[in-house]
């Protein structure tokens, strides 16, 4: 079973100024999608940012980006001139991909979360 | 595009109850996921339906079920409510066809049982 681990529960920034949010994951697969969602007060959970574990680029969504080290099952979040509105809960997920086969596929597996508070 | 849609957004139950939550995909998806957001409990996975079928099934007593119409929409029901179920349920959907198999989620239906 795949387990994906937030060890930040809390963190705060100035705004204008870059954090990055730490996500660690355990798989045996080679193959599968890593996700970071943003849940702001209303309870909507955003997509933020996804990565294919096939490519090694980092992907990029404007001042989101990321670092994934594959053999280090690692997936950070950067979030650069942080603004007022990133104030939310972020969530890091792992996916296999639907058609992977065996009874987690399709599904997202969630981190605990990291509340992260933009300070004007 | 509408994006994924819920009903009812807010609803208090008595313990014992039942109640049905609804959703209706974004256009395009055939796959429907329900996830429990409890608090303290971060978010579970409940069930994930995809062309009428039930594909996959978290850690949930049989109380929880649901089902998929032919137009993809969906229905979450929970029999005999206990207090503890008591959450955020959210409802997602996803193409297959559509490279990456990204997850997009409704705002949630918020469930209070007393």
């Amino acid at each position: 079973a795949q387990t994906v681990t937030q060890s930040q529960p809390e963190m705060s920034v100035q705004e204008a100024e870059t954090v990055t949010l730490s996500c660690t994951y355990d798989t045996s697969e080679n193959n599968y999608y890593l996700f970071w969602y943003k849940q702001p007060p209303s309870r909507q959970m955003i997509l933020v940012i996804r990565q294919e574990a096939y490519k090694q680029q980092n992907a990029t969504e404007n001042r989101f980006s990321v670092n994934f080290q594959k053999a280090a099952k690692s997936f950070s979040l950067k979030i650069s001139d942080s603004q007022l509105g990133d104030t939310a809960m972020y969530f890091c997920a792992f996916m296999k991909p639907s058609n992977a086969g065996g009874t987690s596929y399709g599904k997202l597996t969630f981190g605990q979360g990291t509340i992260l508070t933009v300070h004007p | 595009e509408a994006g994924v849609t819920q009903s009812p957004t807010h609803l208090i139950k008595t313990r014992g109850q039942q109640v049905t939550l609804r959703c209706s995909p974004i256009s395009g998806h055939t796959s429907v996921y329900w996830y429990q957001q409890a608090l303290g409990l971060g978010l579970q996975f409940l069930l994930w339906y995809d062309e009428g079928e039930e594909r996959n099934r978290g850690n949930f007593p049989p109380r929880f079920s649901g089902r998929q119409f032919p137009n993809y929409s969906s229905e979450l029901n929970v029999n005999a409510l206990e207090l503890e179920d008591s959450a955020l349920y959210l409802c997602a959907s996803s193409s297959d066809r559509i490279p990456g198999n990204t997850i997009y989620f409704g705002e949630g239906s918020w469930l209070t049982v007393v």
